[in-house]
């Protein structure tokens, strides 16, 4: 059974820092690309940022560039985003998600709150 | 980037109802559209891919139609379980997109 379990989320101020990571199971992870994709409370589904399998390209929306940064390891089956600088816009629920074919299978999502 | 526009927002709609929900790309994405479907507290769970193929496991009353910019989704027969939001997501390029979804409640 394919399993994407995130977790690292929590209550963090503004201008911090948070490590998110991504355990994968079910599946051979090293064969696919890999995404975060963040739902503010009460909004839609926005992308955040991609990973190619072997983690040679990756790509970020704007309004994370320079601050988020994705990476992944295949030996341990997991997908991270470190957040740095944090803003109160970035509270969201983050979910990792598996491509196929440019179709996503999701995680069950974790909480992040940017708050003082 | 390309915009994706999902009509309606929200409908209510009845058990038995047949619901069409619409997705407009602003430009041509050929067939790489993804419909989603996700209730509350959950991840929103993959319905059809490349624009028409319904996914293992989701029911028939499900169809997806469309290329280049106009896309649909179908539901045939409103079931008390399809109460839930659904988004569109374009897969042409990157920036990947979604549509602002549509919740579809209780008439």
């Amino acid at each position: 059974e394919v399993q994407l379990v995130e977790s690292g989320g929590g209550l963090v101020q503004p201008g911090g820092s948070l490590r998110l990571s991504c355990a994968a199971s079910g599946f051979t992870f090293s064969n696919y690309w890999m995404h975060w994709v963040r739902q503010a409370p009460g909004k839609g589904l926005v992308w955040v940022s991609r990973i190619k399998t072997d983690g040679s390209s990756t790509s970020y929306a704007d309004s994370v560039k320079g601050r988020f940064t994705i990476s992944r390891d295949n030996a341990k089956n997991t997908l991270y985003l470190q957040m740095n600088s944090l803003r109160a816009e970035d509270t969201a629920v983050y979910y990792c998600a598996r491509e196929a074919y440019g179709a996503f299978y999701w995680g069950q999502g974790t909480l992040v709150t940017v708050s003082s | 980037d390309i915009q994706m526009t999902q009509s309606p927002s929200s409908l209510s709609a009845s058990v038995g109802d047949r619901v069409t929900i619409t997705c407009r790309a602003s430009q041509s994405i050929s067939s790489y559209l993804n419909w989603y479907q996700q209730k509350p507290g959950k991840a929103p769970n993959l319905l059809i891919s490349a624009a028409s193929s319904l996914q293992s496991g989701a029911p028939s009353r499900f169809s997806g139609s469309g290329s280049g910019t106009d896309f649909t989704l179908r539901i045939s027969s409103l079931q008390p379980e399809d109460f839930a939001s659904y988004y569109c997501q374009q897969s042409y390029s990157t920036p990947l997109t979604f549509g602002g979804g549509t919740k579809v409640e209780i008439k």
